[in-house]
């Protein structure tokens, strides 16, 4: 089945600080999503990346999508308090199947 | 718009109690979701559905089971609670077609307890 890894598995930036996190996948992509978690709360859909090249932005998080490497980044330019919490990727296998995901990567973002 | 509903927010169970996570949408998704997290491990797909009438196992289905009689309503029910079964549990749903699906909305989650 398909495994999903991100890294790092936490990450502590200085507000005002650019940041870069993985996801890479043990099989072909078909659809890459990220979603964020605000600790103890559920799951903020971000984006959806279905193309090898694909890149989408909203406000000021980028996320691309790398087909050849299996591999998705998601990067924040200029860093807030408000973007701290739990960053997961999930992705499935083609035909509808059920979205697989990582352990997340835990930010936190310091004055 | 509601979105998907998770009731109760937190519960704590007795080991061998029996409980049902209830979980509604309002939007019209054919599939919904049951995935549970534990800390440090991401999420884990207990059981879904593709539509009423019809379910699936997912990757730790033992110690659960679900029913979907109608579009909106997706429950999950805990048999003999056990410890191992504590976690934080969320209900997802989409609206999936031959194209692929669209993105999942999440509920807010059930934290469970088994003592």
């Amino acid at each position: 089945s398909q495994e999903l890894e991100q890294s790092p598995q936490s990450l502590i930036v200085q507000e005002g600080k650019n940041l870069t996190i993985n996801c890479t996948s043990s099989k072909t992509l078909y659809g890459l999503y990220w979603y964020k978690q605000k600790y103890g709360e559920g799951l903020i859909f971000l984006m959806m990346l279905q193309k090898g090249g694909e890149e989408k932005s909203h406000e000021k998080i980028t996320a691309k999508l790398d087909e050849k490497k299996q591999q998705s980044s998601l990067h924040i330019t200029a860093s807030q308090p408000s973007h701290a919490g739990i960053y997961l990727c999930g992705a499935d296998e083609g035909g509808n199947t059920p979205l697989v995901f990582g352990k997340g990567t835990r930010l936190s973002v310091i004055a | 718009n509601a979105g998907v509903t998770q009731t109760p927010k937190f519960r704590i169970l007795k080991i061998g109690q029996s409980m049902t996570l209830q979980c509604a949408q309002d939007m019209n998704h054919n599939y919904m979701y049951w995935y549970r997290q534990d800390p440090g491990m991401g999420l884990k797909l207990i059981y879904y559905s593709v539509g009423a009438g019809i379910t699936d196992k997912g990757e730790v289905p033992n110690g659960y089971n679900v029913s979907r009689s109608t579009t909106e309503d997706f429950p999950l029910r805990l048999e003999l609670a056990a410890p191992s079964q504590t976690s934080v549990y969320f209900c997802a749903s989409s609206y999936s077609t031959r194209g692929g699906n669209y993105g999942y909305t999440f509920g807010s989650g059930t934290r469970l307890t088994v003592v």
